[in-house]
């Protein structure tokens, strides 16, 4: 199955600062890739995702880009604000089929006042 | 969100319980999905079902089961349960077609085995 890989586990800045999740997957066929953000107490919830035919994908201060070719996609959040910090997780899946999603471990982001 | 709902949100129970964890929604979606979530492994899919006659086993089904009593209700049983279920359930729906491969999560239920 697929293996979904996400780096770094925690990430600190400050605040305005630019940060960077990367993410790798194995499975050439997986052509859906959301991110995913948790808030504490809460269920993670979609901000932003991109299918395998853009390359890049930008939504305000979020941004997406993936490499079909490495494998490897990554999350962009520029002018980072204390209500940034959560847990991030990458997925990835097949949107034929059963669509199942396959998460990464999560990043833990503190944005530093 | 708050189309998702999950009951209990928190529950303690001993080694050996039946334990039911449930999850009702009211997007209208066709698809519901059982997640566990533990600290550095990220979410793991337990099952899913696709409408109330198809049920699924999905990464990590051993030890749980699972109804789906309609199209908005999906229950999670743990039969006999053990400490190393204890863990965050998180419930989560998608809609059926083209371009609907979002999954909306719930709140999720912290579940502590003793």
């Amino acid at each position: 199955g697929e293996n979904v890989e996400q780096h770094p586990s925690t990430l600190s800045v400050q605040e305005g600062d630019s940060a960077v999740i990367k993410c790798t997957y194995s499975d050439s066929a997986s052509n859906y890739f959301p991110w995913y953000k948790q808030e504490l107490g809460k269920g993670p919830q979609l901000i932003i995702d991109i299918r395998s035919n853009v390359g890049e994908k930008k939504d305000q201060r979020i941004a997406v880009t993936l490499n079909k070719t490495a494998k490897h996609f990554s999350l962009h959040i520029t002018e980072t604000q204390p209500e940034d910090s959560a847990v991030y997780f990458c997925a990835a899946s097949i949107r034929t089929g059963a669509n199942n999603l396959f998460f990464g471990t999560g990043t833990r982001l503190t944005v530093i006042p | 969100d708050a189309d998702v709902t999950q009951t209990p949100r928190n529950r303690i129970t001993k080694t050996g319980k039946r334990i039911m964890l449930e999850c009702s929604q009211t997007k209208g979606h066709d698809r519901m999905y059982w997640y566990r979530q533990d600290p550095g492994l990220g979410l793991r899919l337990i099952y899913y079902s696709f409408d109330v006659k198809d049920i699924n086993k999905g990464e990590i089904s051993d030890g749980y089961s699972v109804s789906r009593q309609a199209q908005a209700k999906f229950s999670l049983s743990l039969e006999s349960a053990i400490p190393n279920q204890t863990a965050l359930y998180f419930c989560a729906t998608s809609a059926r077609g083209q371009g609907t491969d979002t999954q909306y999560f719930g709140p999720g239920t912290r579940l502590t085995v003793l």
